[in-house]
């Protein structure tokens, strides 16, 4: 079965430091997403691509970055770890095809504690 | 700009009550809207749909209504189970991303 993974499942990191969340699909999706769920604000959009080459910013996007080199991976990086982006991350894939309805399939999320 | 708003939480119930959880949403156009559930430490899982006004999305016991008078997608089930326990995220289609309410908690008891 098709499935979307996120690695590792949790992670503690220091201040200041390079971290990468791994997320790999096997759906052949287009579209794919990164998101952080803190409590009361929900799910936030991070970074998001298109397709391969491609990487936009969403509304929390300050101080990670995305690379798309091939369909099934976005690794979300962060460039020097703080605090504030202690959190759960999730990421997300969907298609654009009109079957699929903007269906996006979530995986098991990543809990990163910066201290 | 476009955005999301769902009821505050945690709703507690007890077993075989009525649920509801209140989605509005702010948007141009019509959006397809989506309902989504978390169970504990899980990801977002797909719970039910809907793509244009009227249109009823239902899985699982679950119903929502695209209301576009009211810009509406109100989540109800008519008997809950302790199984039903989880967050629930209201969601919009924005230009193939989505935009999330702040979810609900439900708690369902015995």
């Amino acid at each position: 079965d098709a499935e979307i993974t996120q690695s590792p499942r949790h992670k503690i990191t220091e201040t200041g430091r390079q971290v990468t969340l791994a997320c790999h699909q096997t759906w052949n999706h287009n579209n794919m997403f990164w998101y952080r769920q803190d409590l009361g604000h929900g799910l936030r959009l991070i970074h998001y691509s298109y397709g391969v080459q491609d990487t936009n910013k969403g509304e929390v996007s300050d101080g990670y970055s995305v690379s798309r080199s091939n369909t099934e991976d976005l690794p979300l990086t962060l460039e020097s770890a703080a605090s504030s982006q202690t959190s759960v991350y999730f990421c997300a894939s969907s298609d654009h095809s009109r079957d699929t309805e903007n269906i996006q399939y979530f995986g098991a999320g990543t809990r990163l504690s910066v201290l | 700009g476009n955005s999301v708003t769902q009821m505050e939480g945690p709703v507690t119930l007890s077993e075989e009550a009525f649920l509801t959880i209140n989605c509005t949403y702010t948007a141009t156009g019509y959006p397809s809207l989506f309902w989504y559930v978390q169970y504990p430490g899980e990801g977002l899982q797909l719970l039910l749909k809907a793509t244009k006004a009227d249109d009823k999305g239902s899985n699982k016991g679950f119903e929502a209504t695209y209301r576009k008078e009211t810009t509406s997608f109100h989540l109800e089930k008519g008997s809950v189970q302790v199984s039903d326990s989880a967050v629930y995220f209201c969601a919009m289609d924005s230009s193939y991303k989505l935009i999330f309410g702040s979810g609900t908690r439900l708690l369902v008891r015995p």
